[in-house]
Formats: structure tokens, sequence, C-alpha cells
């Protein structure tokens, strides 16, 4: 069965600062994985998906991810952090044709320092 | 353009109480989730709907029930609350499935047990 592994809870960096958001995923073939931001008070709005081909994938808000199948892993980064990009991301994994089949992420919340 | 739409926002119910939470999409997607959000735990599957008049059980459906009402509507019914189902409720939308799809979720409704 798939599963996702998010290892940092809580992570604080400086506005203006790199970001990587770490995702470790467990799955036999090849994923469907996704990015997934939750801004305080309200649902989950996708950043980016892979499902195949380039393995560095852009998505919106200026988040990029990268899928490294050697390591199991699909970590999000941002180049320049923005006091707005304070939220909880999660990180999901997509297995098979059956509609259940997403699992996500325990989350990382971001916090910005000023 | 509504999106996915819940209600409501909040509520507070006494332990034994039943209550429905109703979702609603106005983007013509084949299949809709319920899934439950807990400090720590991201977001786990109750129950899905890969197509109008199919439900099936996710991870968590015990003390709910579901309902398919139409393409565009998926209600969540708690039939006797328990304070153990206090959480934040989302109701999600795809075009089709799960795995290869991304989701468009509400706001949440945030549900509190006595």
């Amino acid at each position: 069965a798939q599963s996702v592994t998010q290892p940092d809870i809580h992570i604080t960096v400086s506005e203006g600062a790199s970001l990587e958001l770490r995702c470790n995923y467990s799955y036999g073939a090849t994923p469907y994985l996704f990015w997934y931001v939750q801004s305080p008070g309200q649902g989950l709005q996708l950043l980016l998906k892979y499902f195949s081909g380039d393995t560095l994938v852009q998505g919106i808000k200026g988040f990029e991810a990268e899928f490294k199948r050697s390591q199991s892993s699909f970590n999000l980064r941002k180049p320049s952090v923005h006091w707005s990009d304070a939220a909880e991301y999660f990180c999901a994994v997509g297995a098979g044709s059956s509609a259940s089949k997403i699992i996500f992420g325990s989350g990382t919340r971001l916090s910005i320092r000023p | 353009n509504a999106g996915v739409t819940q209600t409501p926002k909040f509520q507070v119910l006494k332990t034994g109480q039943s209550m429905t939470l109703q979702c609603a999409q106005d983007m013509n997607h084949n299949s809709m989730y319920w899934y439950r959000q807990d400090p720590g735990m991201g977001l786990r599957l109750i129950y899905y709907s890969a197509s109008e008049g199919t439900t099936d059980k996710g991870e968590v459906p015990n003390g709910y029930n579901v309902s398919r009402l139409n393409k565009r509507e998926f209600s969540l019914r708690l039939e006797s609350a328990a304070p153990s189902q206090t959480s934040v409720y989302f109701c999600a939308s795809s075009r089709q499935g799960a795995s290869n799809q991304p989701q468009h979720f509400g706001d949440g409704t945030r549900l509190s047990i006595l």
C-alpha cells in the first residue's frame, strides 16, 4: 500500500529565503504525486502535480517540485518565500485506477519570519 | 464561480445528536469525497463517490453515512455524534477518480461534539 511521509512538522524561514519541504512516498510503481497548500480557515488548493515526463514540475505561486525515483522523494521548493506563503503544505500520492487511492501526508506548517 | 460549497461552516453538537453536512459542486465533476482533518494526521478519507449513484467506504467510515443525491451534491450524515468525531470536515470533487486528477476542496465544516 502507498504511504506518504512529511518528516518536518513545522518549519520557519525568513522572508526572502529559499524553501524546501520534504516529502517521501512509498509505492511500487510510478506514483501520481501532488502538493497542496492550505491557508488558515480554508480548504486545500493544488500547487502542482507530477504524473510522468519531466521530473521537475512547475506550479502556481512560484513553487516547483522535483520527482526523484531513486530517493522516493518529491520535495517542494521555492527560491524566495513571501509572507503570504505561510500556510500548511500537504504532499499526496495517488496510485491505481481506484478513486479512493490518494493518500495525504500529515502536513508541514510553514511560518515566515519577517 | 463557487467551486465546492460546504454548509454549515461551523456547528456544535451534543453527544448523540444527529447532523447532515452538505456539499455541492458546480464544476460538473463526477467524483466527490468527504475527508476529516485532525491535527497531525493530515486528511483521512471517510467516504467517496466515484460517480453519481455510487458510494464507497474510505479509510475511516465508522459512524458516518453518505448520500450522493445527484451529480452536484454529496452529503455526510452523523447519526449519533460522538466526541471523537470532533474535527474539520472537507468535501472535495474531481473530474474523474482521485488518483490521477487534482481535487477541488471546499472551505470546510468545523464540527465540535460536546
